[in-house]
């Protein structure tokens, strides 16, 4: 079946820091633009960052710039976000998709920022 | 607050046809192609429309989508109960460089 799935979530304190991972089947992620999308509780979908498949395109929101890195390994077939000064605000769901317009979506890993 | 703006709410009846708008402006709408999301809690999101009004494999043909200017919208027809779920438009905005998500609809199929 042609799925991604995300890994890594947690309950971190703030400030900690944390690292999810993409993966896929099915198809080959490294030949496709990855997206990472959040929905905090109770709210909506909010797009986090893109990068391109050979990853020398990279976007980010400004609610997370300067905190949060995204990258690949392409030879692992791989996508990761690397989350740092996490905030309470920062709890989510996060979802990766592919594509920049999310063609395809995980089911999401869940991101707990509390004290 | 979301640069594309949705309804929060709609609903219909089961065999009715529903319309949801997007507005947003000549940065996003305006000058990029519009998707739909559905999305029902706790599951993965799924690609309802792409390129303002394609449908991928799979996807009913009741599903269906247009733009205009900088509007979206999305139309289902013949409702059904399995089409209560959350919906999002989004589009690319050049100006902010990012992909932007409109607050999303619930739908509601009494």
């Amino acid at each position: 079946e042609v799925q991604m799935w995300e890994s890594g979530g947690g309950l971190v304190q703030p400030g900690e820091s944390l690292r999810l991972s993409c993966a896929a089947s099915e198809f080959n992620l490294s030949t496709f633009v990855v997206t990472w999308v959040r929905q905090a509780p109770g709210r909506g979908l909010e797009w986090v960052s893109g990068i391109s498949a050979r990853g020398d395109t990279i976007y980010y929101a400004d609610s997370v710039k300067g905190r949060f890195t995204i990258s690949r390994d392409n030879s692992k077939k791989m996508v990761f976000l690397q989350m740092n000064s996490l905030r309470a605000d920062d709890t989510a769901v996060y979802y990766c998709a592919r594509a920049w317009y999310c063609d395809l979506w995980g089911r999401g890993t869940l991101v707990t920022v509390s004290s | 607050q979301s640069v594309l703006t949705q309804p929060p709410s709609a609903s219909g009846t089961p065999g009715q046809r529903v319309t949801i708008s997007c507005s947003g402006s000549s940065s996003n709408i305006g000058g990029h192609t519009v998707s739909w999301h559905q999305h029902l809690p706790g599951t993965a999101p799924k690609l309802l429309i792409f390129n303002n009004n394609q449908r991928p494999s799979g996807v009913p043909d009741r599903f269906s989508a247009s733009v205009s200017g900088t509007s979206a919208s999305l139309a289902i027809s013949g409702l059904q109960s399995e089409d209560e779920a959350d919906y999002y438009c989004a589009a690319w905005d050049g100006s902010l460089n990012g992909l932007l998500f409109g607050g999303g609809t619930k739908l509601t199929v009494l």
